[in-house]
């Protein structure tokens, strides 16, 4: 059975910080997601990562994928207090992590 | 192109009752996901359809819950003998092809009392 697992579960920043998220996920994939969801909202597509090595970047977010490692990484650059929510990796077929939930202080 | 539109958004039901909620996806996209959240949690796999195939789904299918998605459209996901334990909310997404994201409606709440 597949298997998705971030670290932290829980994340609390200063502004202006970086910080990485981790999503590990236990067979083989050679496609990754990220989302974000707000409180409240539905989840909203982030970055789609299809092979190895594939890296994407928008804004203050970098997505990277590592299949052999089986292992994706969500690095925020700078935090502002806008990327506050909480954060999903899925793999495969949409199977999802139980989540990042980040708070950015000022 | 309205996106993937959930109905009811909210259902209240005794326990023991019979709910089905339906899902109407993007007109293009042939891959149908249901997924259920509770509060801090992620969501969780309970079955997807590429067209009209069920293709997979969770042990959580196997006894109170089904789904159908018949000529490969509309999707409705059933629970049987409602518990209290089902209340949550209960997503679904639409993508095209296993190579694109996901798009995701607004949910359907589901209370049961």
């Amino acid at each position: 059975e597949l298997k998705v697992e971030q670290n932290p579960l829980f994340l609390s920043m200063q502004e202006g910080k970086n910080y990485t998220i981790y999503c590990n996920y236990s067979t083989t994939s050679d496609r990754l997601y990220w989302y974000r969801q707000d409180p409240g909202k539905s989840l909203e597509s982030l970055f789609v990562l299809l092979s190895n090595g594939a890296v994407k970047q928008e804004g203050r977010l970098m997505a990277s994928l590592d299949t052999k490692a089986r292992l994706s990484t969500l690095h925020i650059t700078a935090a502002v207090h806008d990327l506050s929510a909480t954060y999903f990796c899925a793999v495969d077929a949409m199977r999802f992590g139980a989540g990042t939930r980040l708070t950015v202080k000022p | 192109d309205t996106g993937v539109s959930q109905n009811p958004r909210h259902k209240i039901t005794k326990r023991g009752q019979n709910v089905t909620f339906r899902c109407d996806p993007i007109s293009e996209h042939n891959r149908l996901y249901w997924y259920r959240q509770t509060l801090g949690q992620g969501p969780e796999f309970l079955t997807y359809f590429q067209n009209e195939a069920q293709l997979e789904k969770s042990r959580l299918l196997s006894d109170r819950f089904s789904a159908e998605r018949p000529k490969g459209s509309f999707s409705t996901l059933e629970i049987q003998r409602t518990e209290q334990g089902d209340s949550a909310m209960y997503l679904c997404a639409s993508s095209w092809g296993q190579f694109s994201e996901a798009f995701f409606g607004q949910g359907t709440r589901l209370t049961v009392v």
